[in-house]
């Protein structure tokens, strides 16, 4: 059985200061890993993945993943915040067998971003 | 050129009324889905679909229902809509070879008065 737990629903940071979501997972097998961005009124933008290569993952627009699986975590950061990323933050767990039943999402995390 | 698109982006419809919602993609994707985001942001699947099997969650109510003319179209169906249908429709696609990533369209709002 698989699982995904998104720590917080929401978190809030100023203009130029690191962000962090978290997110915690359980799955049966090895798992792959995602996050994904939803801005206002938009779909669901994939940021990054994790496939079992690099435990460290580097995706768009600054953000990156590290894959610890001793925490069982796959928390997002970003050193520094821009406007532009205030959005909703999904993080995915697939278990490496993919498609949609076998990939399951987390809440959400909603990034406030202030000037 | 956009990867997965669907139609319309917004639909405002009566309570008993039949509606469709259209989606292609053009990825050369093996499978199809259409998510259900409730106000809450929350996702849940209710169909997965490629040309050898359509799988169904069985919270779905089966006034949904998906139609599938070729690999690269996956339509959703909904008769006699309730006010409860009202919510946000994404369609996706994903390929078993390449990290079977879900790609998603930009959704379709569903308001049902």
């Amino acid at each position: 059985a698989q699982s995904v737990t998104q720590l917080d629903s929401h978190v809030s940071v100023s203009e130029g200061t690191p962000v962090l979501l978290r997110c915690n997972y359980s799955s049966s097998y090895s798992p792959s890993l995602f996050w994904y961005v939803q801005h206002p009124n938009k779909g669901l933008q994939l940021l990054l993945k994790y496939t079992s290569a690099a435990t460290l993952v580097k995706g768009i627009n600054g953000f990156e993943a590290e894959f610890k699986k001793s925490e069982t975590s796959f928390h997002l950061t970003k050193p520094s915040a821009h406007m532009s990323d205030a959005a909703e933050y999904f993080c995915v767990v697939s278990d490496g067998r993919g498609g949609g039943f076998k990939t399951i999402f987390g809440a959400g995390t909603r990034l406030f971003v202030k000037a | 050129d956009t990867a997965v698109s669907q139609t319309p982006k917004y639909l405002v419809t009566q309570m008993g009324n039949d509606k469709s919602i259209k989606c292609e993609q053009n990825l050369g994707h093996d499978t199809m889905y259409w998510y259900k985001q409730d106000s809450k942001k929350f996702l849940k699947i209710m169909f997965s679909y490629n040309n050898k099997e359509l799988i169904i969650n069985e919270t779905v109510p089966n006034r949904f229902s998906p139609k599938s003319p070729d690999k690269a179209h996956l339509n959703l169906h909904i008769n006699s809509l309730e006010l409860g249908d009202s919510a946000v429709y994404f369609c996706a696609s994903s390929h078993v070879d390449r990290g079977n990533t879900i790609y998603f369209g930009e959704g379709s709002w569903l308001t049902v008065v």
